[in-house]
């Protein structure tokens, strides 16, 4: 069936460095991708999303970037905190369906000092 | 202003009880979504309500139910509760059924089926 997936299930990085998560789909009929922090014993909280007929959106300190030829979305963060450290998902949804959303199974998020 | 607001926190039940779920939207949204995080796993649908009807579910049997009621507010029921029951249960809300608009999720409750 169709999916949102993420290629790796825990990212461990340098406090500063830069932060890539990254997902794949495969149901090219998406209207919207979306980014979602959930930190622990929380909801997932809205990041940053990402029309299909784009490339590329920036928020602050964040950007998503968009390949439909191979189906491919990622998360960038730059000069990562510690509170960044979460589990990241991906999701998308259609316009028609509100916020219906398909997940992927999450990213750990890991910032070391 | 109040966010999503879900009660109760967490919750232990014995396999064929029944639950009842309840979630408060933030003020002025009257879509409600309910999520099933399942422990390691990601979020998976479960229902849709918007404007007190049912708009769509997910790929869960008919012992998951819910309602939506005039004030937007929502509950979900869970009948003849199975240990796999056991998960974060999660409620968002947006400001339209069909918009683009943003999902504002709850902090959920924690269900535990012994």
């Amino acid at each position: 069936g169709e999916s949102v997936g993420l290629h790796l299930p825990t990212l461990s990085v340098q406090e500063g460095d830069n932060s890539i998560i990254n997902c794949a789909y495969s149901n090219s009929a998406s209207d919207y991708f979306i980014w979602y922090k959930q930190e622990s014993g929380k909801g997932p909280q809205f990041i940053i999303d990402i029309r299909s007929n784009m490339d590329k959106r920036q928020g602050q300190r964040v950007t998503v970037l968009l390949n439909k030829t191979v189906k491919h979305l990622s998360l960038q963060i730059a000069a990562t905190q510690p509170g960044d450290s979460a589990v990241y998902f991906c999701a998308e949804r259609r316009e028609w369906a509100g916020n219906m959303l398909t997940f992927g199974g999450g990213t750990r998020l890991m910032v070391k000092p | 202003e109040a966010g999503v607001t879900q009660s109760p926190t967490h919750l232990i039940k014995t396999r064929g009880q029944q639950v009842t779920l309840r979630c408060s939207p933030i003020s002025g949204h009257t879509s409600v979504y309910w999520y099933q995080q399942a422990l390691g796993l990601g979020l998976q649908f479960l229902l849709w309500y918007d404007e007190g009807e049912e708009r769509n579910r997910g790929n869960f049997p008919p012992r998951f139910s819910g309602r939506q009621f005039p004030n937007y507010s929502s509950e979900l029921n869970v009948n003849a509760l199975e240990l796999e029951d056991s998960a974060l249960y999660l409620c968002a809300s947006s400001r339209s059924g069909r918009l683009n608009t943003e999902a504002f999720f709850g902090q959920g409750t924690r269900l535990t089926v012994v």
